[in-house]
């Protein structure tokens, strides 16, 4: 079975930077996209970022491009989410999920659990 | 705002048959597979439709997805109290080379 587990959220103040990491188990981590998904407090989903299989295409939200990087490193079948120059309405659980794509097809299967990022002064 | 618009919420009996509507625009719905997920209080998202109205292993025929134009449905049959949580649809959108969500919809079992 697929296991994806997050760590690395928590406070930050505003204008500040965290690091987040998922952890992948259970598949060839190195064969697939990977993505990070958010969910505000109450609120719905917003898609954050791509990352292809070796880390050479990567795809952002507008609300996040130019302030989060998303990265990998196969050997440690790990994702991971760079964020800086955090603002409040970055307060949310940040999923890590892994893209399934093929030719038309796609879909997030499984996700990880979610860590929160809670951005205040 | 949610570029897919569902409604906020739903309800049903048990035994009943509800559907949650999606709509899109050409450039998502209309030109893209849609995927539907289940979130449960408090849980992570889980994949329930996928390309339009495929059902992954191990869930349920009683959740069902179609599609047309550029709207999509989810009909759940046989409402029971766990399938109390929200839903959400999630259609790729190529300007973003990544996917646009719904508001998603709280359904409720009476």
């Amino acid at each position: 079975e697929v296991y994806l587990v997050e760590s690395g959220g928590g406070l930050v103040r505003p204008g500040g930077s965290l690091r987040l990491s998922c952890a992948a188990s259970g598949i060839t981590f190195s064969g697939y996209w990977m993505s990070w998904v958010r969910q505000a407090p109450g609120k719905g989903l917003e898609w954050v970022a791509n990352i292809n299989q070796d880390g050479s295409v990567k795809y952002y939200a507008g609300s996040v491009k130019g302030r989060f990087t998303i990265f990998r490193d196969n050997g440690k079948n790990s994702v991971y989410l760079q964020m800086n120059s955090l603002r409040a309405d970055d307060t949310a659980v940040y999923y890590c999920a892994r893209l399934y794509t093929s030719s038309d097809m796609w879909w997030f299967d499984p996700w990880g659990q979610g860590t929160l990022v809670t951005v205040s002064s | 705002q949610s570029v897919l618009t569902q409604p906020p919420s739903v309800s049903g009996a048990p035994r009943q048959r509800v559907i949650i509507s999606c709509s899109g625009s050409s450039s998502s719905i209309g030109n893209n597979a849609v995927n539907w997920y289940q979130q449960l209080p408090g849980k992570a998202p889980k994949l329930l439709i996928y390309y339009d109205d495929r059902l992954p292993s191990g869930v349920s025929d009683r959740f069902s997805g179609s599609k047309s134009g550029t709207s999509a449905s989810l009909a759940i049959s046989g409402l029971q109290s766990e399938d109390e949580a929200d839903y959400y649809c999630a259609a790729w959108d190529d300007s973003l080379n990544g996917p646009v969500f719904g508001g998603g919809t709280k359904l409720t079992v009476l």
